[in-house]
């Protein structure tokens, strides 16, 4: 099955710096790569994916890269603000027959310094 | 848009005894996950539902867990009976079926601790 390692485990900036987590996963066929955001107490929020179909995609101060060649994506966050202080997920799809199962890294702590 | 409801939001037992929980996915979504989340790790998957199908429980440790989704809507979690290492976050997660554009939307999740 599919495998995704994340890291780091935890990371603090300071306020405004960027913010870069990577994962790396396994499975070449995997085809779909979400990023998700909790908050201590709170539901797992996606909060960018990414296709395999595309290299790289921005919303706002959140941007995410796709390697396939090399199997790694990473998570950029420019312009870090408090608010941003959570753990971060990645995760892998991988068609399994019918099923597309969703694996999830381990996630990393990120804290930003004000 | 409602989403993902589950309960209960706490649970405390002791070893050996059984609990349950119960999810109710966003209306229309055929696909149903429980995820398992202990402390400081990723959600790991237990089981999927395709409506009211199984179509992947092979991380679920069936000696001691199930699932059902009748009717391809709720869907209850049970584990008869817990161990000290179930203790963690039970997340249920619910997605559309269609493509692979298919993002999973978490329930609040339900607390369990075994003592």
């Amino acid at each position: 099955g599919e495998n995704v390692e994340q890291h780091p485990s935890t990371l603090s900036v300071q306020e405004g710096d960027s913010a870069v987590i990577k994962c790396t996963y396994s499975d070449s066929a995997s085809n779909y790569f979400p990023w998700y955001k909790q908050e201590l107490g709170k539901r797992p929020q996606l909060i960018i994916d990414i296709r395999s179909n595309v290299g790289e995609k921005k919303d706002q101060r959140i941007a995410v890269t796709l390697n396939k060649t090399a199997k790694h994506f990473s998570l950029h966050i420019t312009e870090t603000q408090p608010e941003d202080s959570a753990v971060y997920f990645c995760a892998a799809r991988s068609p399994l027959g019918s099923a597309r199962q969703l694996t999830f890294g381990s996630g990393t702590q990120l804290t930003v310094l004000p | 848009e409602a989403g993902v409801a589950q309960s209960p939001r706490y649970k405390i037992i002791e070893k050996r005894q059984s609990v349950a929980f119960w999810c109710n996915p966003i209306s229309g979504h055929a696909t149903l996950y429980w995820y398992q989340q202990i402390l400081g790790q990723g959600p790991k998957l237990l089981i999927q539902f395709q409506n009211n199908g199984v179509v992947d429980d092979s991380q679920l440790p069936k000696d001691r867990f199930s699932a059902e989704r009748l009717k391809g809507v709720d869907s209850t979690l049970k584990i008869q009976p817990a161990k000290l290492e179930d203790s963690a976050v039970y997340l249920c997660a619910s997605s559309p079926v269609t493509g692979i554009n298919t993002e999973a939307f978490f329930g609040q999740g339900t607390r369990l601790t075994v003592v």
